[in-house]
């Protein structure tokens, strides 16, 4: 079993459009949690952490649920320059004290006009 | 520029060969991390390094792949005779601190094994 799963998509949308993307992580230990996004054939970077009581940046809002081990998404008001893959990224510090981060294959996301 | 710089940007070699990496981090940045992504795949989690110090070989796919960081700064991801499923792009991340955020990543080595 993978220790982040996502759906792959893709999530095909109008502009304008609320879309959500789920993403579930194995390990109960895990401590924090973020959300890449990757264009096409470019480096990853950073969209935004993961707080447990939950945060909104902008039309992006993130979620927590420690007890179902998930973290989604909420892309508000999507424009066509969010079309990208989006990683979930959980970061745990093992029972070695070895830091480990795991990302999600991605969840493709195709804003249309 | 103030980025993280990987090189060669591009590698293709046959099979069998020893290829090795290079990763330039962020100046000050005390950690390192080396991610492999498949076409089509998430990122791999490879290896980590705390200033020259990596704790955790785990996540190397196997001893033909070996890493090592120098004065707290550049590393190198040395391939020892390359198979095919090698074929990856190799990404190379810092951040200021262990599990800090955010990760800056360079731009990858597309490695292609013939």
């Amino acid at each position: 079993r993978k220790e982040v799963e996502q759906d792959p998509g893709p999530f095909n949308v109008p502009e304008g459009a609320t879309v959500a993307f789920n993403c579930t992580y194995s390990n109960s230990a895990s401590q924090s949690f973020f959300w890449y996004r990757q264009d096409c054939r470019k480096e990853p970077k950073l969209l935004m952490s993961v707080y447990s009581s939950g945060n909104e940046d902008g039309r992006f809002t993130a979620q927590l649920n420690r007890a179902s081990q998930y973290i989604s998404l909420l892309i508000r008001d999507s424009k066509l320059s969010d079309s990208a893959t989006y990683l979930c990224v959980v970061n745990m510090i093992d029972v070695w004290d070895f830091n480990k981060f795991y990302f999600g294959s991605g969840t493709k996301l195709n804003v249309k006009p | 520029g103030a980025g993280v710089s990987q090189s060669p940007s591009n590698k293709v070699t046959e099979k069998g060969k020893d290829v090795e990496l290079r990763c330039d981090p962020i100046s000050g940045h005390t950690a390192l991390y080396w991610y492999r992504q498949s076409l089509g795949q998430g990122l791999e989690f490879l290896i980590y390094f705390q200033g020259n110090s990596a704790p955790d070989k785990s996540g190397l796919p196997s001893d033909r792949f070996s890493a090592e960081r120098t004065g707290g700064s550049v590393s190198t991801l040395t391939i020892q005779r390359t198979q095919q499923e090698d074929s990856a792009v190799y990404l190379c991340a810092s951040s200021l601190i262990l599990g800090g955020q955010p990760q800056h990543f360079g731009d990858g080595t597309r490695l292609s094994i013939l």
